[in-house]
């Protein structure tokens, strides 16, 4: 059984730049979601994807979209990087959406750590 | 006023002590509730659900309150490894479905 895995784990960009991050889901998991991790603070919630279809977003802009995939990896898409947008971004899949059960746990990938100068 | 507020930290608790955590949050949609263990510059894992009964899971308990709309996490017999940033999370489903992170209190278990 393999876990989650995220790429690339590192990476640089500029202002104004787009990125795409990927995250394939552990297998047999059907739900994927995402989080921005700031230094020192607790992950922030981007979007879910149940499905190939996004059914759940944070406080984030339209900036910040993605993608889920037939085989459930996914994608996250950020346009017009800002400085505040360095951080980790950890993606995590769960068996299907995490509701009152507490049996569907995240399971994390081991992020991708965005620098934006 | 965050939705999911932890204790400040760090706390700094002797090896073998007993040691409390709380998280309060502020929407009355939330549904489910868990705590969340994140070792150094690692990625956040399971340590448990909350369920209004309360749990227990060896040296932990969790408790849940609605009506105060808090959720506490207790660790007994505290060990050198228990050291990590402990993380409440809770799940909101109103007209969207959002999982609220708390920023974490970071523990420091010594010798």
């Amino acid at each position: 059984e393999t876990g989650v895995t995220q790429s690339p784990t590192h990476l640089i960009k500029t202002r104004g730049q787009q990125v795409t991050l990927r995250c394939s889901s552990q297998s047999g998991h059907n739900t994927v979601s995402w989080y921005q991790q700031a230094l020192g603070q607790g992950p922030q919630f981007i979007f879910q994807y149940y499905r190939e279809e996004e059914n759940g977003r944070g406080n984030f802009p339209p900036r910040f979209s993605g993608l889920q995939f037939p085989n459930y990896s996914s994608e996250l898409n950020v346009n017009a990087l800002e400085l505040d947008d360095s951080a980790l971004y950890l993606c995590a899949s769960s068996l299907r959406v995490v509701t009152y059960s507490g049996a569907n746990v995240l399971t994390f990938g081991a992020g991708s750590r965005l620098t934006v100068l | 006023r965050k939705e999911v507020e932890q204790d400040p930290g760090p706390f700094n608790v002797p090896e073998g002590a007993t040691v409390a955590f709380n998280c309060t949050y502020s929407n009355s949609a939330s549904q489910s509730f868990f705590w969340y263990r994140q070792d150094c510059r690692k990625e956040p894992k399971l340590l448990m659900s909350v369920y209004s009964s309360g749990n227990e899971d060896g040296r932990f308990t969790a408790q849940l309150n609605r009506a105060s709309q808090y959720i506490s996490l207790l660790i007994r017999d505290s060990k050198l490894s228990d050291s990590a940033t402990y993380l409440c999370v809770v799940i909101v489903m109103d007209s969207n479905y959002q999982l609220i992170w708390g920023a974490g209190t970071k523990l420091i278990i010594k010798p």
